[in-house]
């Protein structure tokens, strides 16, 4: 069985730029979960949708995005980067409610 | 805000040594209670879920308490090897079912 797969796995992008960030969840998998880890601190949730819908929305600005297609496959966006933007950004899924979380690879985002 | 705190952030003990971390979390609105292993170069992997006051989890040389009364988690290694090197995440879920990690406890076992 595949696991969840993120791309791409590195990135840099200039300020100022806008990026997309992919994400394939595991095959029956209908959640996926968005964090961002930054040096010092903990995975941040970012967001989490659940059969296309935006189930749950983390404290961020609303320059980071989100959505999720019919076959569970999610990407997230976020426009106008800044330097503190640079982080590694990692999505998990899961198959539904209080199951553990399965998490990808990550993509480390650099902006310059 | 939801705050969930591990303690200690970092751990140094020698092979053979075994160690317990906690993690407290909100003891209202409780839904579940997950830990994470994550090792360097590598995606964060689950350990157990625990859902009910007093549940035990054990996997090899590592268990896990739950306490969701007083809002506290505990996690034993028995035995610390160095491939128990990693850092150690767990993550409060209240009923939204949305998963608020804490920063993890970093554990380093030398040989």
């Amino acid at each position: 069985k595949a696991g969840v797969t993120q791309t791409p796995r590195y990135l840099i992008k200039t300020r100022g730029q806008q990026v997309t960030l992919s994400c394939s969840p595991i095959s029956g998998h209908r959640s996926v979960s968005w964090y961002q880890q930054t040096p010092g601190q903990g995975l941040q949730f970012l967001f989490e949708y659940f059969s296309e819908t935006q189930r749950n929305k983390g404290n961020f600005p609303g320059r980071f995005s989100g959505r999720q297609f019919s076959n569970s496959r999610s990407e997230m966006n976020v426009s106008t980067l800044e330097l503190g933007d640079s982080a590694l950004y990692l999505c998990a899924s899961r198959p539904g409610g209080n199951t553990e979380a399965f998490f990808g690879q990550g993509t480390r985002l650099t902006v310059v | 805000i939801l705050n969930v705190e591990q303690s200690p952030q970092s751990l140094h003990v020698q092979e053979g040594d075994s160690t317990n971390f906690t993690c407290s979390f909100p003891s209202s609105n409780f839904y579940a209670l997950h830990w994470y292993r994550w090792e360097t170069a590598k995606s964060p992997e689950a350990l157990f879920v625990m859902t009910l006051n007093g549940d035990e989890k054990k996997k090899g040389r590592i268990s896990a308490t739950l306490n969701t009364k007083e809002g506290y988690s505990y996690l034993y290694i028995k035995g610390s090897q160095p491939e128990d090197s990693a850092t150690y995440l767990c993550a409060f879920t209240p009923p939204t079912d949305k998963l608020i990690f804490g920063t993890g406890t970093r554990l380093q076992v030398f040989p």
